[in-house]
Protein backbone atom coordinates (compact mmCIF):
# COMPACT_ATOMS: atom_id res chain seq x y z
CA UNK A 1 0.00 0.00 0.00
CA UNK A 2 0.98 3.31 -0.04
CA UNK A 3 1.56 3.98 -3.65
CA UNK A 4 1.29 7.26 -4.65
CA UNK A 5 1.05 8.47 -8.53
CA UNK A 6 2.11 11.72 -10.99
CA UNK A 7 0.49 12.63 -13.91
CA UNK A 8 2.30 13.58 -16.69
CA UNK A 9 5.55 12.30 -16.03
CA UNK A 10 6.89 14.38 -18.64
CA UNK A 11 5.71 17.68 -20.61
CA UNK A 12 7.12 20.08 -22.80
CA UNK A 13 5.76 23.58 -22.72
CA UNK A 14 6.46 26.97 -24.52
CA UNK A 15 7.30 29.80 -22.33
CA UNK A 16 3.98 31.63 -20.69
CA UNK A 17 1.34 28.94 -20.68
CA UNK A 18 0.67 26.99 -18.01
CA UNK A 19 0.82 23.07 -16.62
CA UNK A 20 -1.18 21.40 -14.60
CA UNK A 21 0.36 18.55 -12.48
CA UNK A 22 -1.52 16.02 -10.79
CA UNK A 23 -0.78 14.36 -7.45
CA UNK A 24 -2.83 11.25 -6.51
CA UNK A 25 -2.64 9.18 -3.20
CA UNK A 26 -3.48 5.59 -4.75
CA UNK A 27 -4.59 3.31 -1.91
CA UNK A 28 -4.96 5.86 1.41
CA UNK A 29 -6.46 9.08 1.99
CA UNK A 30 -3.54 11.44 2.21
CA UNK A 31 -4.07 14.83 4.94
CA UNK A 32 -1.15 16.24 3.98
CA UNK A 33 0.30 16.79 0.40
CA UNK A 34 4.09 18.02 0.03
CA UNK A 35 5.26 19.69 -3.21
CA UNK A 36 9.14 19.58 -4.32
CA UNK A 37 10.98 21.01 -6.85
CA UNK A 38 14.75 19.43 -7.51
CA UNK A 39 16.65 20.48 -10.01
CA UNK A 40 19.56 18.71 -11.39
CA UNK A 41 22.21 17.50 -9.02
CA UNK A 42 20.56 19.53 -6.33
CA UNK A 43 18.83 17.76 -3.40
CA UNK A 44 14.88 18.54 -3.02
CA UNK A 45 13.64 21.58 -2.14
CA UNK A 46 10.36 22.07 -0.57
CA UNK A 47 7.52 24.25 -2.46
CA UNK A 48 4.09 24.32 -0.31
CA UNK A 49 2.51 22.06 2.12
CA UNK A 50 -0.91 21.63 1.11
CA UNK A 51 -3.70 20.19 3.67
CA UNK A 52 -7.25 18.85 2.36
CA UNK A 53 -10.01 21.48 2.18
CA UNK A 54 -7.32 23.92 3.27
CA UNK A 55 -5.04 26.70 1.14
CA UNK A 56 -1.71 25.42 0.68
CA UNK A 57 1.40 26.93 3.29
CA UNK A 58 4.39 27.71 0.77
CA UNK A 59 7.87 28.11 1.49
CA UNK A 60 9.69 31.47 1.60
CA UNK A 61 10.82 32.35 -2.25
CA UNK A 62 8.15 30.46 -3.73
CA UNK A 63 5.34 32.33 -5.33
CA UNK A 64 1.87 31.70 -4.43
CA UNK A 65 0.40 33.27 -7.68
CA UNK A 66 2.97 31.51 -10.15
CA UNK A 67 2.61 28.22 -8.50
CA UNK A 68 -0.88 27.43 -8.08
CA UNK A 69 -1.71 24.12 -5.29
CA UNK A 70 -5.31 22.86 -5.26
CA UNK A 71 -5.98 20.46 -2.50
CA UNK A 72 -9.50 18.99 -3.67
CA UNK A 73 -9.96 16.00 -1.64
CA UNK A 74 -7.63 13.25 0.58
CA UNK A 75 -6.62 11.67 -2.73
CA UNK A 76 -5.49 14.42 -5.06
CA UNK A 77 -3.53 17.69 -5.22
CA UNK A 78 -2.83 19.79 -8.17
CA UNK A 79 0.34 21.93 -9.23
CA UNK A 80 -0.49 24.35 -11.47
CA UNK A 81 2.91 26.42 -12.75
CA UNK A 82 1.47 29.50 -14.27
CA UNK A 83 3.23 31.27 -17.50
CA UNK A 84 5.54 28.74 -17.06
CA UNK A 85 9.49 30.74 -18.00
CA UNK A 86 12.86 28.39 -19.06
CA UNK A 87 13.83 28.87 -15.67
CA UNK A 88 10.97 26.98 -13.96
CA UNK A 89 12.20 23.71 -15.71
CA UNK A 90 12.78 21.35 -13.03
CA UNK A 91 11.71 17.87 -12.13
CA UNK A 92 9.05 18.44 -9.46
CA UNK A 93 7.58 15.69 -7.23
CA UNK A 94 5.23 15.48 -5.27
CA UNK A 95 4.58 13.30 -1.74
CA UNK A 96 1.96 12.84 0.61
CA UNK A 97 1.68 11.47 4.25
CA UNK A 98 -1.57 9.43 5.06
CA UNK A 99 -3.87 10.56 8.54
CA UNK A 100 -2.86 6.57 9.91
CA UNK A 101 1.38 6.96 9.61
CA UNK A 102 2.73 7.23 13.00
CA UNK A 103 5.62 8.92 12.32
CA UNK A 104 4.50 11.41 9.47
CA UNK A 105 6.11 8.96 6.76
CA UNK A 106 6.34 10.78 3.36
CA UNK A 107 5.34 8.60 0.04
CA UNK A 108 6.65 9.89 -3.23
CA UNK A 109 5.29 9.98 -6.75
CA UNK A 110 7.40 9.04 -8.97
CA UNK A 111 8.10 13.16 -10.04
CA UNK A 112 6.93 14.83 -13.36
CA UNK A 113 9.65 16.82 -15.33
CA UNK A 114 8.77 19.98 -16.69
CA UNK A 115 10.54 21.33 -19.61
CA UNK A 116 9.64 24.99 -20.54
CA UNK A 117 11.41 26.44 -24.15
CA UNK B 1 18.74 27.96 11.90
CA UNK B 2 18.25 24.41 10.96
CA UNK B 3 21.05 22.13 9.08
CA UNK B 4 21.48 18.86 7.98
CA UNK B 5 25.50 17.92 7.30
CA UNK B 6 26.22 14.95 5.08
CA UNK B 7 29.20 14.08 2.91
CA UNK B 8 28.53 14.94 -0.94
CA UNK B 9 30.03 12.38 -2.38
CA UNK B 10 31.29 8.78 -1.67
CA UNK B 11 32.94 6.47 -3.70
CA UNK B 12 32.95 2.26 -2.48
CA UNK B 13 33.51 -0.65 -4.16
CA UNK B 14 31.60 -3.62 -4.95
CA UNK B 15 31.15 -6.16 -2.16
CA UNK B 16 32.43 -3.99 0.44
CA UNK B 17 30.83 -1.95 3.19
CA UNK B 18 30.24 2.38 3.11
CA UNK B 19 28.92 4.22 6.17
CA UNK B 20 27.39 7.29 4.89
CA UNK B 21 27.26 9.96 7.79
CA UNK B 22 24.35 12.64 8.60
CA UNK B 23 24.91 15.07 11.45
CA UNK B 24 22.03 17.64 12.30
CA UNK B 25 21.05 20.99 14.12
CA UNK B 26 17.24 21.30 14.26
CA UNK B 27 14.68 23.12 16.26
CA UNK B 28 13.14 20.17 17.73
CA UNK B 29 13.66 16.46 16.76
CA UNK B 30 10.79 13.97 16.02
CA UNK B 31 11.84 11.41 14.14
CA UNK B 32 15.01 10.87 11.02
CA UNK B 33 14.43 9.13 8.16
CA UNK B 34 16.71 7.89 5.28
CA UNK B 35 15.81 8.25 1.59
CA UNK B 36 17.71 6.63 -1.38
CA UNK B 37 17.51 8.28 -4.68
CA UNK B 38 18.54 7.14 -7.80
CA UNK B 39 18.90 9.37 -11.01
CA UNK B 40 16.36 10.97 -12.43
CA UNK B 41 13.59 9.35 -10.02
CA UNK B 42 11.69 10.54 -7.13
CA UNK B 43 12.99 9.20 -3.23
CA UNK B 44 12.18 5.83 -1.83
CA UNK B 45 11.55 5.45 1.30
CA UNK B 46 14.99 3.15 3.16
CA UNK B 47 14.10 3.92 7.32
CA UNK B 48 13.53 5.85 10.00
CA UNK B 49 14.52 6.22 13.50
CA UNK B 50 13.45 7.73 16.37
CA UNK B 51 15.12 6.12 19.11
CA UNK B 52 18.57 5.86 19.93
CA UNK B 53 20.22 2.74 18.44
CA UNK B 54 20.38 0.63 15.35
CA UNK B 55 17.85 -0.58 13.54
CA UNK B 56 19.11 -3.06 10.69
CA UNK B 57 16.65 -3.91 7.53
CA UNK B 58 18.85 -6.38 5.60
CA UNK B 59 21.69 -5.21 3.64
CA UNK B 60 20.91 -1.72 5.03
CA UNK B 61 21.12 -0.43 8.38
CA UNK B 62 20.64 3.51 10.31
CA UNK B 63 22.29 4.25 13.28
CA UNK B 64 21.11 7.07 15.40
CA UNK B 65 22.49 9.18 18.66
CA UNK B 66 19.98 11.82 19.36
CA UNK B 67 22.34 13.28 22.11
CA UNK B 68 25.02 13.90 19.20
CA UNK B 69 22.71 14.85 16.81
CA UNK B 70 24.31 11.99 14.37
CA UNK B 71 22.79 9.75 12.46
CA UNK B 72 24.58 7.01 9.74
CA UNK B 73 23.48 4.54 7.40
CA UNK B 74 25.29 0.82 6.93
CA UNK B 75 25.12 -0.50 3.26
CA UNK B 76 27.12 -3.92 3.12
CA UNK B 77 27.65 -6.19 0.49
CA UNK B 78 27.65 -3.50 -2.18
CA UNK B 79 26.10 -3.99 -5.14
CA UNK B 80 26.02 -1.62 -8.45
CA UNK B 81 22.59 -1.07 -7.92
CA UNK B 82 22.92 0.91 -4.78
CA UNK B 83 24.24 3.67 -7.02
CA UNK B 84 22.41 6.43 -6.03
CA UNK B 85 21.95 9.64 -3.61
CA UNK B 86 21.53 8.85 -0.20
CA UNK B 87 19.14 11.39 1.61
CA UNK B 88 19.13 11.87 5.47
CA UNK B 89 16.06 13.95 6.45
CA UNK B 90 14.77 15.05 10.22
CA UNK B 91 11.34 15.88 11.55
CA UNK B 92 11.48 18.70 13.83
CA UNK B 93 9.12 19.75 16.75
CA UNK B 94 6.86 21.85 14.35
CA UNK B 95 6.62 18.22 12.30
CA UNK B 96 8.06 19.60 9.27
CA UNK B 97 10.71 17.69 7.10
CA UNK B 98 14.47 19.35 6.91
CA UNK B 99 16.25 17.79 4.18
CA UNK B 100 19.93 17.44 3.92
CA UNK B 101 21.43 17.83 0.61
CA UNK B 102 22.30 14.23 -0.29
CA UNK B 103 25.27 11.66 -0.49
CA UNK B 104 25.49 10.66 -4.01
CA UNK B 105 27.43 6.90 -3.71
CA UNK B 106 29.20 5.66 -6.58
CA UNK B 107 29.87 1.94 -6.79
CA UNK B 108 33.21 0.50 -8.60
CA UNK B 109 33.67 -2.62 -9.74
Amino acid sequence: GAVVSQHPSRVICKSGTSVKIECRSLDFQATTMFWYRQFPKQSLMLMATSNEGSKATYEQGVEKDKFLINHASLTLSTLTVTSAHPEDSSFYICSASRLESSYNEQFFGPGTRLTVL
Amino acid sequence: GQNIDQPTEMTATEGAIVQINCTYQTSGFNGLFWYQQHAGEAPTFLSYNVLDGLEEKGRFSSFLSRSKGYSYLLLKELQMKDSASYLCAVINSNYQLIWGAGTKLIIKP
